[in-house]
């Protein structure tokens, strides 16, 4: 079956810093990857996605490649502010459009 | 254009009472779904729907029904609420054969 498996948090860092999220995956097939982020009182919001095989999803200065070799997502961003304290989601979708999370991964960024 | 709305925002029910999540939106979507998420456990698949008038079940069914009688609502069902029922529950949307959810701001519930 599909899993997604991500570091467990928090990660908590200071504003400025280099951030890094792992996610790896076990899939069927050529599935969709995704990040999703949730702040504080909120639902999901989709953060990037990355369809097939060596793809880069962008947004807001994060991003993540597709690595199939390493059946990889990682999220990173070059330099983290307050406002990107959320909790962070890996997912991955095969045909029929299901989703399949990680656990999650909160985020604190000092000042 | 609301997107995916969910109602009520919060809810406490005694153990053993009944009671309806509904979800809304307006993207004019083919699936529909309703998740739960606990602490740790990211979100977990209740039951989905392809289409007005069909749903299906999925990861972690038992306690709840579903109804889509118009394509643009999504009802969760819960007939007799327990404890470990207490979650917050997300109601997606999305186009067929498009990667991507989009997501309700979410209800909490607390069963006591």
């Amino acid at each position: 079956g599909n899993s997604v498996t991500q570091m467990e948090g928090p990660v908590t860092l200071s504003e400025e810093a280099f951030l890094t999220i792992n996610c790896t995956y076990t899939a069927t097939g050529y599935p969709s990857l995704f990040w999703y982020v949730q702040y504080p009182g909120e639902g999901l919001q989709l953060l990037l996605k990355a369809t097939k095989a060596d793809d880069k999803g962008s947004n807001k200065g994060f991003e993540a490649t597709y690595r199939k070799e390493t059946t990889s997502f990682h999220l990173e961003k070059g330099s983290v502010q307050v406002s990107d304290s959320a909790v962070y989601f890996c997912a991955l979708q095969n045909a029929g459009n299901m989703l399949t999370f990680g656990g999650g991964t909160r985020l604190m960024v000092k000042p | 254009n609301a997107g995916v709305t969910q109602t009520p925002k919060f809810r406490v029910l005694k153990t053993g009472q009944s009671m309806t999540l509904l979800c809304a939106q307006d993207m004019n979507h083919e699936y529909m779904y309703w998740y739960r998420q606990d602490p740790g456990m990211g979100l977990r698949l209740i039951h989905y729907s392809v289409g007005e008038g069909t749903t299906a079940k999925g990861e972690v069914p038992d306690g709840y029904n579903v109804s889509r009688l118009k394509k643009q609502n999504f009802l969760l069902g819960l007939e007799s609420a327990a404890p470990s029922q207490t979650s917050v529950y997300f109601c997606a949307s999305s186009y067929s054969g498009t990667p991507g959810q989009y997501f309700g701001p979410g209800t909490r519930l607390t069963v006591t």
